[in-house]
């Protein structure tokens, strides 16, 4: 089982659309988690730190469930420039920090 | 806003060369790590630093070496480049802390003939 799994996708979606990607991660104690944005051939960039009582910034949300082992990232009101490939990242602790393999979204017109 | 610099967008090398890419971060990081990412394979971690002059191998680090002699400054050496280390190469740092997010320089696109 990988360390942290994701769903590859690709999600194709209408702009305006709400979707939803999910992650599980293996280590139940992990101790922090984040959501990246990749665009093609970009580095990845932060996109926001999820924390256990959930955040939102803006049209994005995430959410945390440590008895379930998974984060999730919420977007809302679909944007053409939402298209990416997002990464669940998680820190099991000490300095490595783990990557899962990314989920590509399409936002179409 | 962090700034991680990374020396070269493209390289393109010879088998058997010696490669230096070099990465410069300037918000006074502890950590630095070196990544590289593989279609299908996603980022893997080949070395890190959390001080200077110290190294530790992360999960891929055969072939490859590192050095930090300055805080802000951490290279990657690879030693005798082979096809198989054609990739994009990523330098990345945080402030310390399991909390610290990682910020990543922009790539640098390794090609070996």
């Amino acid at each position: 089982r990988k360390e942290v799994e994701q769903d590859p996708g690709p999600f194709n979606v209408p702009e305006g659309a709400t979707v939803a990607f999910n992650c599980t991660y293996s280590n139940s104690a992990s101790q922090s988690f984040f959501w990246y944005r990749q665009d093609c051939r970009k580095e990845p960039k932060l996109l926001m730190s999820v924390y256990s009582s959930g955040n939102e910034d803006g049209r994005f949300t995430a959410q945390l469930n440590r008895a379930s082992q998974y984060i999730s990232l919420l977007i809302r009101d679909s944007k053409l420039s939402d298209s990416a490939t997002y990464l669940c990242v998680v820190n099991p602790g000490g300095f490595k920090t783990i990557f899962g393999a990314g989920t590509r979204l399409f936002v179409k017109a | 806003d962090v700034k991680v610099t990374q020396s070269s967008r493209y390289l393109v090398k010879r088998t058997g060369e010696k490669v230096f890419l070099e990465c410069v971060q300037d918000m006074d990081h502890e950590n630095m790590f070196w990544y590289r990412q593989d279609p299908g394979l996603g980022l893997r971690l080949i070395y890190f630093s959390y001080d200077v002059k110290m190294k530790e191998k992360g999960d891929i680090p055969e072939g490859y070496s590192v050095s930090r002699e300055k805080k802000e400054r951490f290279s990657l050496i690879l030693e005798s480049a082979s096809t198989n280390q054609t990739s994009m190469y990523l330098c990345a740092s945080s402030a310390g802390g399991v909390d610290s997010p990682l910020h990543f320089g922009n790539g640098t696109r390794l090609t070996v003939t």
